[in-house]
């Protein structure tokens, strides 16, 4: 089955500063990776997401990369603001495997103002 | 539209007893998932309903089963409760069609005494 592994587990920025955060899979029949950030006392939140036939995906201040032949993926986070603390999971679905999600296991984020 | 509701938020238990919980997906979603949460483990997948049929299911013991009705609310069930199932049960709802994006509710924290 699928694996996915996530660095770093912690992760403290100043405000204003980028973070950048990757993920590797192990099965190249994965064809979706979304990110989820999730805060204390809730459920994961999807923020963005990117399919096997893209490259890279920008949504205002978040970005993700995939690269298959390495099978990595990251979550490019610019211009951090104290809000963005939580912790971050990136997850795999391989093809043929309906909505089973593999998360990766976490980063907590942390953003100093 | 409403997003995904899990009952209850919080649940105590006994070794032994078994549990139900609820969840209603977003409104036009035929696709229910469930993860457990837990320090130790991260984020792992339970199983999957789509119309009102399991479509995936975990590495987890037969202990844990669901249910999905026809207005696609999902129900998951514990039984002979374990203090290792203690943990943030959530559940995540999707279209179920072509789109692989699963919106999560805010989960259910179980604690086995």
């Amino acid at each position: 089955g699928e694996n996915v592994e996530q660095h770093p587990s912690t992760l403290s920025v100043q405000e204003g500063d980028s973070a950048v955060i990757k993920c590797t899979y192990s099965d190249s029949a994965s064809n979706y990776f979304p990110w989820y950030k999730q805060e204390l006392g809730k459920g994961p939140q999807l923020i963005i997401d990117i399919r096997s036939n893209v490259g890279e995906k920008k949504d205002q201040r978040i970005a993700v990369t995939l690269n298959k032949t390495a099978k990595h993926f990251s979550l490019h986070i610019t211009e951090t603001q104290p809000e963005d603390s939580a912790v971050y999971f990136c997850a795999a679905i391989p093809y043929n495997a309906g909505n089973m999600l593999t998360f990766g296991g976490g980063t907590r984020l942390m953003v100093k103002p | 539209k409403a997003g995904v509701t899990q009952t209850p938020r919080y649940l105590i238990k006994t070794r032994g007893q078994q549990v139900t919980l609820s969840c209603s997906p977003i409104s036009g979603h035929r696709s229910v998932s469930w993860y457990q949460q837990t320090p130790g483990q991260g984020l792992q997948f339970l199983f999957e309903y789509f119309s009102e049929t399991q479509r995936n299911k975990g590495n987890f013991p037969g202990r844990f089963s669901g249910r999905q009705f026809s207005n696609s609310r999902s129900e998951m069930n514990v039984s002979t409760l374990e203090l290792g199932d203690s943990a943030l049960y959530l559940c995540a709802s999707s279209s179920g069609r072509s789109s692989y994006e699963q919106y999560f509710g805010p989960g259910t924290r179980l604690t086995v005494t």
